[in-house]
């Protein structure tokens, strides 16, 4: 079967930086996309990564590691507003994209 | 930059009636999706579409079916709601490959089945 793995929720102080993890497993790999989604509103698009290495905008940074069907979200200098969940979701050969059930980040002062 | 609307942001209806969610977007995408977003289990897949009057089933799509009769528009019927049917359902659309794959998703709609 397809499968995402991502913790459930994760806590993090106003300021720190914060790591959020994503396993993959999918029938062939087109693209790994992270979503942000506040509660009770619609995901919206973070990042995209097809190529193995480090992508960066702004505060966020995404990671993908093909070889170890790995990737993750990095979040530096913390807002409250980050609190959301993060959603990680794989495209796979079919172009499906197959989705985790997200991470729950709670933003402490 | 892509808008996809959603007909309703809140709807409540009762077991066994009939409900439509209307989906629209305005970037021209040929692709089209309806997915549902439950607590812990993240979104499921009910039906997608890749063009006009074209539908295929998604991971769930018992008790659901869908109209897509113009490009922007992509409608899911529940044909007779049921209170496992409660949920927030979100449509989503995309174009292109690679980063383009991008779904953009409209507001999600909030039904409640009584």
């Amino acid at each position: 079967g397809q499968n995402i793995d991502q913790p459930t929720e994760m806590t993090a102080t106003e300021g720190a930086i914060v790591q959020i993890n994503c396993t993959y497993q999918t029938s062939g790999f087109n693209g790994l996309f992270w979503y942000q989604q506040h509660a009770g509103e619609a995901p919206t698009f973070l990042s995209y990564n097809v190529l193995d290495g480090l992508e960066e905008k702004g505060r966020f940074s995404s990671f993908l590691s093909r070889s170890k069907g790995y990737s993750y979200l990095l979040l530096k200098e913390l807002q409250m507003k980050d609190s959301a969940s993060y959603l990680c979701a794989v495209l796979n050969s079919n172009y499906q994209l197959i989705w985790g059930a997200g991470t729950k980040l709670i933003i402490k002062p | 930059d892509v808008k996809v609307t959603q007909s309703s942001r809140y709807l409540v209806k009762r077991t066994g009636e009939k409900v439509f969610l209307e989906c629209v977007q305005d970037m021209d995408h040929e692709n089209m999706f309806w997915y549902r977003q439950d607590p812990g289990l993240g979104l499921r897949l009910i039906y997608f579409s890749y063009d006009v009057k074209m539908k295929e089933k998604g991971d769930i799509p018992e008790g659901y079916s869908v109209s897509r009769e113009k490009k922007e528009r992509f409608s899911l019927i529940l044909e007779s709601a049921s209170t496992n049917q409660t949920s927030m359902y979100l449509c989503a659309s995309r174009s292109g490959t690679g980063e383009s794959e991008t779904q953009y998703f409209g507001p999600g709609t909030r039904l409640l089945v009584l």
